[in-house]
């Protein structure tokens, strides 16, 4: 399986932006890149994936490096909801399910 | 409800007695998912469903666990004869994989299991 590198935490303000970054070198033509967050004492939820180009949804958005060995997963304007981890995950797109392995994730900790 | 919906949502149990736990997932969705996740650490992969059949059990921890699913639609994680380490939130997640697999994966909201 491609591995992902994030940093294991990040820390910012109510109202800022916030970028969080993910490393993956190894990343081959076919994996999509996946981005989940985890609330306290939640499930996961979907947030965001890309392939190549950069997307856009109401929730963040995802820039993709032009090699696609990084990327960037960006809220907006972080709000104190949006304190979680953050998991990115690459994926090949397949026919049928496949398993998504959870790394360790970026914890995001947002101040008033 | 338009979710996936787990149960027992808490569940104590003593040591060496067996229990299940539920997972109905959201209507039309092939794929469904058992993850566990022990206190303060990340989530681990146990098994996962294309319809009925399970094509990855290999993150079952012991053969004390074992998991079904029926009809394509509700499954059940059975562990037997459990012990304190077995502690932990089990989630389960469902996907609309019936094509190509988009990596969007609808998780409910676990079943806290406690072996005293």
């Amino acid at each position: 399986d491609a591995k992902t590198t994030q940093p294991n935490s990040m820390e910012s303000n109510e109202e800022e932006p916030v970028h969080l970054p993910c490393n993956h070198s190894t990343i081959s033509g076919t994996d999509y890149i996946h981005w989940y967050r985890q609330l306290p004492s939640q499930g996961p939820e979907y947030v965001i994936h890309g392939l190549t180009s950069n997307v856009n949804n109401r929730m963040a958005s995802l820039a993709i490096a032009e090699d696609r060995k990084s990327s960037t997963l960006i809220l907006h304007r972080a709000t104190l909801r949006d304190a979680a981890v953050y998991y990115c995950i690459l994926l090949p797109l397949i026919q049928g399910a496949q398993k998504l392995v959870f790394g360790q994730g970026t914890r995001l900790t947002i101040n008033p | 409800g338009a979710g996936v919906s787990q149960s027992p949502s808490n569940k104590v149990t003593e040591k060496g007695k067996d229990v299940e736990l539920r997972c109905d997932p959201i209507s039309g969705h092939t794929a469904l998912y058992w993850y566990r996740q022990s206190l303060g650490q990340g989530l681990e992969f146990l098994i996962y469903f294309q319809g009925n059949s399970a094509p990855d059990k290999s993150g079952l921890p012991s053969d004390r666990f074992s998991a079904e699913r029926t009809g394509g639609s509700v499954s059940t994680l059975t562990i037997q004869r459990t012990q304190q380490e077995d502690s932990a939130v089990y989630l389960c997640a469902s996907s609309p994989s019936g094509g190509a697999f988009t990596g969007e994966l609808f998780f409910g909201e676990g079943s806290r299991l406690t072996v005293l």
